[in-house]
């Protein structure tokens, strides 16, 4: 029974092309997040959401943006793809008032810019 | 920017022996978190310790937390091979129950 769904395993896109990454969960939460994961360098966390239509900066914002329309989904896009986005891609939600609730991931999509 | 960085960043031992990984963080937390990540999959939720608890069990694991060193350590005992994976510690803090992860520890277990 999966909870959070990313729309693709492995996605292989060209340099300058617009990219959207889909993420959607089915337990009502309020949370969402994209993290990108990369060697040594763990997860860094792009963008989140607390509530449809509002998104907040993570760490990492640049080259990126997000939309979520919908409670249960919350889409990273890549303005612009360059190569340096290539990259493990990680969505991720939890519950609002819940500070003893951890995250639910995704499966990730592992995305490749050529 | 991360938080929390774990020791060691590998670690290899024998089906049936202990497992400890250790994580240190720099800044007030609300709570501490372990996920484990097989090979090329996303993180799996292990275990949740509040700021104010000092030791959680669930199943094989142990986690402590000691917030004066702003320390934490996860024990797997027993260890089987199926527990080869990464395993992460992430640390809540603010609002949002934003977490910030850690680099990971690598954990291969022997048959």
């Amino acid at each position: 029974d999966v909870k959070v769904t990313q729309s693709s395993r492995y996605l292989v896109k060209r340099t300058g092309e617009k990219v959207f990454l889909e993420c959607v969960q089915d337990m009502d939460h309020e949370n969402m997040f994209w993290y990108r994961q990369d060697p040594g360098l763990g997860l860094r966390l792009i963008y989140f959401s607390y509530d449809v239509k509002m998104k907040e900066k993570g760490d990492i914002p640049e080259g990126y943006s997000v939309s979520r329309e919908k409670k249960e989904r919350f889409s990273l896009i890549l303005e612009s793809a360059s190569t340096n986005q290539t990259s493990m891609y990680l969505c991720a939600s939890s519950p609002r008032d819940r500070g003893d609730y951890g995250y639910t991931f995704g499966s990730g999509t592992r995305l490749t810019v050529v | 920017s991360q938080q929390g960085e774990e020791d060691p960043q590998a670690l290899s031992i024998q089906e049936g022996e202990n497992a400890t990984m250790n994580c240190s963080y720099k800044t007030s937390i609300n709570n501490l978190q372990w996920y484990r990540q097989n090979s090329g999959r996303g993180l799996v939720h292990l275990i949740l310790i509040r700021s104010n608890e000092r030791e959680k069990h669930s199943g094989r694991l142990r986690v402590t937390l000691d917030t004066s060193k702003k320390s934490s350590s996860l024990l797997i005992t027993a260890s089987r091979a199926a527990d080869t994976a990464s395993y992460f510690c992430a640390t809540g803090f603010g609002g949002y129950q934003k977490v910030t992860f850690g680099i990971g520890t690598k954990l291969q277990v022997i048959p």
